[in-house]
């Protein structure tokens, strides 16, 4: 059972465009929520990553929003471009459980030029 | 470079036999990880040590075996007790347990003819 739930599967934008993918979550211990980047054949790379006390981050054109109350995160990418097409995995983790990654499902992402 | 090195990238194995994947690191990281990654599910973690000679199970860790002799080093052992291998493996380190982030590998793409 996926204690992290992800959507949409898939999603298409053209260039420019801003992508949302978003995550729920039912366990109010986590306390860590980070979002992973993986291009095809490689591994994924950490891309950015907030904590419940703050209910947004920028880190460039990639955007966290963070909703305790409703128990749910997304990512925005701001102006896409074709160069972030991949596949990405939001995630969540407790110190509880030696801060363990409970990954989503996975959403890939297509930028059209 | 530092990084994380997998291998081999592709290999088949035929039912019954048992297989080993590679997993070296040197980015003097204390904490590794196995995660296995199916399409739609995400990554599920497979085992994790978090010191040399210690390693614990992870959420899917039937029919898979690890050893942790040295702390560059942390070997995946596919077995025959595995009743669906076929996956792609990663491989992640993390300077501590519980730090949140973690460094992949490229991966390693098991087929079982």
């Amino acid at each position: 059972q996926q204690q992290v739930k992800q959507s949409p599967q898939s999603l298409i934008v053209q260039k420019g465009g801003i992508p949302i993918i978003n995550c729920a979550y039912e366990n109010t211990a986590f306390d860590y929520f980070p979002w992973y980047q993986q291009f095809p054949g490689k591994g994924p790379a950490l891309l950015i990553a907030i904590r419940p006390d703050v209910s947004e981050k920028k880190e460039g054109r990639f955007t966290i929003s963070f909703n305790k109350s409703a128990k749910q995160f997304s990512l925005h990418i701001m102006d896409s471009q074709p160069g972030d097409s991949a596949t990405y995995f939001c995630a969540a983790s407790r110190r509880s459980n030696d801060y363990k990654l409970s990954f989503g499902a996975g959403t890939t992402v297509t930028v059209r030029a | 470079d530092g990084g994380i090195t997998q291998s081999p990238k592709y290999l088949f194995r035929k039912e019954g036999q048992n297989v080993t994947l590679s997993c070296e690191q040197n980015l003097n990281h204390d904490a590794m990880y196995w995660y296995r990654q199916d399409p739609g599910q995400g990554l599920r973690l497979i085992y994790y040590s978090q010191i040399v000679n210690d390693f614990q199970k992870g959420d899917i860790a039937e029919g898979y075996s690890v050893s942790r002799e040295k702390k560059e080093s942390f070997p995946l052992t596919v077995t025959s007790a595995q009743k669906n291998p076929t996956a792609f493996y990663l491989c992640a380190s993390s300077i501590i347990l519980g730090t949140g982030e973690l460094f992949f590998g490229e991966g390693s793409r098991l087929t079982v003819l």
